[in-house]
C-alpha cells in the first residue's frame, strides 16, 4: 500500500483565492510527522509546515495552514490567498517514530498552477 | 547558515561511466539522507548516513550504488557503470538529529542524464 497519496495530480486556482490540495496516509506507528514541501520549477525543495501525530492544534505558518484529520488519516495543505508565486509542484511526506532508518515517503506530487 | 550544498548541479555522463555526486550537510546536522526523483515521480529514498556510519541503506540499489559519509568532507553517492535508468534528479537532505519532528532540509539537488 502507498504510505502516501496525492489524488490530485493537477490544481488551478485563481490569484488570492484559497486552495487545499489533499494528502492521505497510511501507517500503523502512533507516532509520525507529516510535512508539505514545494518545488518550484527550479527543482530545489522547499521546506513548508509540518504536523506531528500528537499535536492538538492544526499547524499554520503564514498562509498555509494544515488540515489534519487524523482519524480520516489525510493531511491537506491550505494555501491562503494564492500568488504566482505558489506554482509549483507540491509534496506530502511522512516520517515514521517507528522506523529506525527515518526516511521520508513522499507522494507523487500535485501541481499547482495559480490563474492571474 | 549556508544550507545543504550539492555538486555538481548537472552531471552528464556517457554508459558505463561513474557519477560521484556530494553533499555538503547543512552546519550542524549529522544526519544525511539520499533520494531519487524520476521524471514525474516524487522523490524516493534510497540511503541514510550518520557520520562513519550508513544507518539504512533499503531504497539503495544492491549493485553500482554506494554511498558514504566520512568523518571530514561531504557525504558522496557513487554510481558505477551508470546506465540510462540512471538518469533522475539526486536530492540530500540533512537534519540535526531523528525523530518524527525533525524537518529534512534539501539540497538543490544533481541532476544525472546518462547518455
Amino acid at each position: 500500500a502507498q504510505k502516501i497519496t496525492q489524488t490530485q495530480p493537477g490544481m488551478f486556482v485563481q490569484e488570492k483565492e484559497a486552495v487545499t490540495l489533499d494528502c492521505t496516509y497510511d501507517t500503523s506507528d502512533p507516532s509520525y510527522g507529516l510535512f508539505w514541501y514545494k518545488q518550484p520549477s527550479s527543482g530545489e525543495m522547499i521546506f513548508l509546515i509540518y504536523q506531528g501525530s500528537y499535536d492538538q492544534q492544526n499547524a499554520t505558518e503564514g498562509r498555509y495552514s494544515l488540515n489534519f484529520q487524523k482519524a480520516r488519516k489525510s493531511a491537506n495543505l491550505v494555501i491562503s490567498a494564492s500568488q504566482l508565486g505558489d506554482s509549483a509542484m507540491y509534496f506530502c511526506a511522512m516520517r515514521e517514530m517507528g522506523n529506525t532508518g527515518n526516511q521520508f515517503y513522499f507522494g507523487t506530487g500535485t501541481s499547482l498552477t495559480v490563474i492571474p | 547558515n549556508a544550507g545543504v550544498m550539492q555538486n555538481p548541479r548537472h552531471l552528464v555522463r556517457r554508459r558505463g561511466q561513474e557519477a560521484r555526486l556530494r553533499c555538503s550537510p547543512m552546519k550542524g546536522h549529522s544526519h544525511v539522507y539520499w533520494y531519487r526523483q524520476l521524471p514525474e515521480e516524487g522523490l524516493k529514498f534510497m540511503v541514510y548516513l550518520q557520520k562513519e556510519n550508513i544507518i539504512d541503506e533499503s531504497g539503495m540499489p544492491k549493485e553500482r550504488f554506494s554511498a558514504e559519509f566520512p568523518k571530514e568532507g561531504p557525504s558522496i553517492l557513487r554510481i558505477q557503470q551508470v546506465v540510462r535508468g540512471d538518469s533522475a534528479a539526486y536530492f540530500c537532505a540533512s537534519s540535526p538529529g531523528q525523530g518524527a519532528r525533525e524537518t529534512q532540509y534539501f539540497g538543490p539537488g544533481t541532476r544525472l542524464l546518462v547518455l
